[in-house]
């Protein structure tokens, strides 16, 4: 069975230019995440789909950051403009359904704002 | 607020030398989830473990085992005899089962394993 897919792998921008990363999540996986990681820190939820509806998007920082997944598989997450701070791993993982069922993680993009 | 604390940073073991790595937490909330995920250089989160709230057993998997102690709230993790191959960061993560908005994971700061041949 494949795993969760992003790409790219790596992104280096300059501040205030836009940026996109793409998942596709692990095939029948109804429920979709986005989180962030921060070197050296534990990553953090930035937003949760089940199926194509937003469940929590609590920690996404609306005025710069968007994602969307308008058929319930793949997902995008957008950053327009971005900031120095926003230089992190932005990991997507995948669940099969039930809240609480285990999450399995893609490879992460790793970017860099300039 | 759940929260989940590593207190260690970095451990250094020689190749064949038991590590443990420790995880408190904190949740208002009687059920949840408790998991651990590796991270090697590669970077992406590999999933070790899931234990709920309600089954305290221990678990061995391997050259892995699992303390959980709901009394400490804590769940703690071995390694035994351990190989250069362990080498990665190890994250604690909680989840709520029973919130509202969602099950996120929240994550501990993790704690970096190097183990020398």
């Amino acid at each position: 069975e494949a795993g969760v897919a992003q790409s790219p792998r790596y992104k280096i921008i300059e501040k205030r230019q836009s940026v996109a990363f793409w998942c596709n999540p692990i095939s029948g996986h109804a429920t979709l995440y986005w989180y962030q990681q921060i070197l050296g820190q534990g990553p953090k939820l930035l937003i949760q789909f089940q199926n194509n509806g937003v469940v929590d998007d609590s920690q996404l920082p609306k005025d710069r950051f968007s994602a969307e997944r308008l058929k319930g598989v793949d997902s995008t997450l957008k950053i327009q403009p971005a900031k120095l701070e926003d230089s992190a791993v932005y990991l997507c993982a995948s669940s099969p359904r039930s809240r609480t069922d285990t999450q399995y993680f893609g490879p992460g993009t790793r970017l860099t704002v300039l | 607020a759940q929260k989940v604390t590593q207190a260690q940073t970095e451990i250094s073991v020689v190749e064949k030398e038991d590590v443990t790595l420790d995880c408190v937490y904190e949740t208002r909330d009687t059920t949840y989830y408790l998991f651990w995920y590796k991270q090697p250089p590669s970077g992406e989160l590999v999933f070790l473990i899931r234990r709920n709230s309600f089954d305290e057993q221990n678990e061995i998997s391997g050259r892995y085992s699992w303390n959980f102690q709901k009394s400490t709230s804590s769940f703690n993790f071995t390694i035994t005899a351990s190989q250069v191959v362990d080498s990665a960061v190890y994250f604690c993560a909680l989840s709520e089962a029973r919130r509202a908005a969602g099950n996120k994971l929240t994550f501990g700061g993790g704690t970096r394993v190097l183990v020398k041949p």
